[in-house]
């Protein structure tokens, strides 16, 4: 159950986008419509802000928008704001053969 | 409203056991598959485990399996890990989660604000 592969780090100034990718195999992230992406704030729960690939909980902006290609997941900010600024994590299911559930390693977002 | 509180955490020994427990309140809890995420110090969010809405159907990571259990009681609305030969790589705030839907899909929608479990001589 290797990690998803996230970018350590982005950054982008406020009112611009930022784009996370998130890389799996042909056996999580391309295999199943089941990628959600989180937000994590310090000392705070990780709050969902992504799932099924591209759709976005209720309350969540539409700032927020989620893609996949191939084994590639992306997540896309756009008219970044400083409270936008956290750890930003991909997951996938990573099957129905063996139940496991997989994160990608974590993304630190900076708003300069 | 949703509310999870995890409860159990603690400093252990190694080779100890644990049990973390999970209290759900403000939704029907059999609705919904359940896991639990650790975030160790300094490190990322990691699955540890999941379990479907009525516990036929479990999961573990790798980094857990046979050590590991996962269980449910629909009847208390609470979710439970039994946590046995801890290792110091186990150190970590435990979350429990709720899954969008009955079977386990790894999409968490509610999270507790998590135990610490500390695995130290």
């Amino acid at each position: 159950q290797p990690a998803l592969t996230q970018p350590r780090s982005v950054s982008g100034s406020p009112g611009q986008s930022v784009t996370i990718s998130c890389t799996g195999t042909r056996s999580d992230v391309g295999a199943y419509d089941y990628v959600s992406w989180y937000q994590h704030h310090p000392d705070k729960a990780p709050k969902l802000i992504i799932y099924d690939v591209s759709k976005r909980p209720s309350g969540v902006p539409d700032r927020f928008s989620g893609s996949k290609s191939g084994n590639t997941a992306s997540l896309t900010i756009s008219g970044l704001q400083a409270d936008d600024e956290a750890d930003y994590y991909c997951c996938s299911t990573g099957g129905a053969y063996d139940l496991s559930v997989v994160f990608g390693g974590g993304t630190k977002l900076t708003v300069l | 409203e949703v509310h999870l509180l995890e409860s159990g955490g603690g400093l252990v020994q190694p080779g100890r056991s644990l049990r973390l427990s999970c209290a759900a309140s403000g939704f029907v809890f059999d609705d919904y598959a359940m896991h639990w995420v650790r975030q160790g110090p300094g490190k990322g969010l990691e699955w540890v485990s999941g379990i479907n809405w009525g516990g036929s159907t479990v999961a573990y990571a790798d980094s857990v399996k046979g050590r590991f259990t996962i269980s449910r009681d629909n009847a208390r609305d609470s979710l439970s890990l039994q946590m046995t030969s801890l290792r110091a790589e186990d150190t970590a705030l435990y979350f429990c989660t709720r899954d969008l839907r009955t079977e386990v899909t790894g999409e968490l929608d509610y999270w507790g604000q998590g135990t610490l479990v500390t695995v130290s001589s």
